[in-house]
């Protein structure tokens, strides 16, 4: 069965440009969950999305971030202005109906801003 | 607010060799922990998860964790190690707020060594 995908898998980017990163939940899922794993950490919480809307997002590090989830499927992480500290690899993650029901992880998407 | 430590960033170990990952909990309401697994180039995948059940809690893949509330531990175990335990581990509590959103450590690197 297909799991969570995220595209691209790698980005590289220079510093200042905008990037998306990509998101597609297994089918069913109403939460998804952006996470961003810097290297050698754990991964950081980002927004959490119940169906279309934003239920957190109190883990954007600032509004260079952004993520919508219009159609309550597909999810977006939007980054303006991309600094070096936004290397890192992002990762999104779905759960059925809320988040005490477990979450199932893509494989991520590395991006590296140059 | 809710923090995982994590006991060493890396344990090796021999295969058949006992495995013990430490994690140690600070949180100010009754702590939900979680238990996840990363291999090389993958999604993190969860092993198991304490919720104020039963406090000796068992895992996908022979894995078990116990709840230690005067240790404010929950070390991660298997009997057995094989060479596919070789991976990422990451303990994690619940966020404060009210949903079930992990906040990971720092995670601990298995090696298994033949």
């Amino acid at each position: 069965g297909a799991g969570v995908s995220q595209t691209p898998s790698n980005k590289v980017t220079e510093k200042g440009k905008y990037v998306e990163l990509r998101c597609d939940p297994i089918s069913g899922h109403t939460a998804l969950y952006w996470y961003r794993q810097s290297l050698g950490q754990g991964p950081e919480f980002l927004i959490y999305f119940q169906g279309t809307g934003a239920a957190d997002d109190s883990g954007l590090p600032n509004d260079r971030f952004f993520a919508v989830r219009p159609e309550g499927s597909v999810s977006t992480l939007k980054i303006q202005r991309t600094e070096r500290g936004d290397s890192a690899v992002y990762l999104c993650a779905s759960s059925s109906s809320g988040s005490y029901n477990e979450q199932f992880f893509g494989p991520g998407t590395r991006l590296t801003v140059l | 607010a809710q923090s995982v430590t994590q006991l060493g960033s890396h344990v090796s170990v021999s295969e058949g060799a006992l495995v013990l990952l430490r994690c140690n909990y600070s949180s100010s309401v009754p702590p939900y922990l979680f238990w996840y697994v990363q291999y090389p180039n993958q999604g993190l995948q969860l092993l198991l998860k304490y919720t104020s059940a039963a406090t000796l809690v068992k895992g996908i893949n022979g894995f078990e964790a116990e709840f230690k509330k005067s240790e404010t531990s929950f070390h991660l175990t298997k009997p057995s190690a094989h060479m596919s335990d070789a991976a990422e581990y990451f303990c994690a509590v619940r966020r404060s707020g009210g949903s079930y959103i992990p906040t990971f450590g720092r995670g601990t690197s298995l090696i298994v060594h033949p």
